[in-house]
């Protein structure tokens, strides 16, 4: 299983650009990169997939360079509801797809 | 949180007494997974099933904890002779496949053992 490695915790003010930068140095060539946002008292939720290069979404984006053994998530323009936990996922995790969270990283925007 | 509901949102259990806590899937999903949380943690996952059939179980307890997904109904996670230690958020999720498909997250309940 690909171990993920990503920033304990992140500060940001209202309006920033946020890159949250994912290490997955033992991805293997079928794992794909998933995020997902998880609020207080809520369960997680998806923001984005990727295998290679760059995704887009309406949210955010996903860059991820040729080796793969990174990722970035990039949040344009945050605001204070965008404060949360972000866990970066490789997967899937066998035939399964169960999912391995790491302690993911908790974003703080300020005003 | 696409559809996913679990009930009850809250259960409170006194040590020894037995919690049964409820999911249905998004309509369509057929895969179902179950985590737990404890405090200040990640998720951690516990078992995932396909409609009457539990796949892989490799995060249960083993013993006490059991769950099920009948052709009819929620799937079920029953956890019995609860211990304080079970005290937790117990998250469900569905997809549409196994595999890469993301999965989608209900907002979970939150067990409280007295």
């Amino acid at each position: 299983l690909a171990k993920t490695t990503q920033p304990i915790s992140m500060d940001s003010y209202e309006g920033q650009e946020v890159n949250i930068t994912c290490s997955h140095n033992n991805i293997a060539t079928n794992d794909y990169i998933t995020w997902y946002q998880q609020f207080p008292s809520q369960g997680p939720r998806f923001i984005i997939q990727g295998y290679k290069t760059k995704v887009t979404n309406e949210v955010a984006s996903l860059f991820i360079p040729a080796d793969r053994k990174s990722s970035t998530l990039s949040l344009p323009r945050v605001s204070l509801s965008d404060t949360a936990v972000y866990y970066c996922l490789v997967g899937p995790s066998g035939n399964t797809g169960k999912l391995i969270f790491g302690q993911g990283t908790t974003l703080q925007v300020k005003p | 949180n696409a559809g996913v509901m679990q009930n009850p949102r809250h259960l409170v259990r006194r040590r020894g007494q037995e919690a049964r806590l409820r999911c249905s899937p998004v309509k369509g999903h057929s895969h179902v997974y179950w985590y737990r949380q404890l405090p200040e943690e990640g998720l951690k996952f516990m078992v995932y099933l396909q409609k009457e059939n539990i796949i892989d179980e490799s995060g249960m307890p083993k013993e006490r904890f059991s769950a099920e997904f009948p052709k009819e109904g929620p799937s079920i996670l029953r956890i019995q002779q609860v211990v304080r230690g079970d005290s937790a958020a117990y998250f469900c999720a569905s997809s549409g496949g196994a595999g890469n498909q993301p999965q989608h997250f209900g907002d979970g309940t939150r067990l409280s053992i007295l």
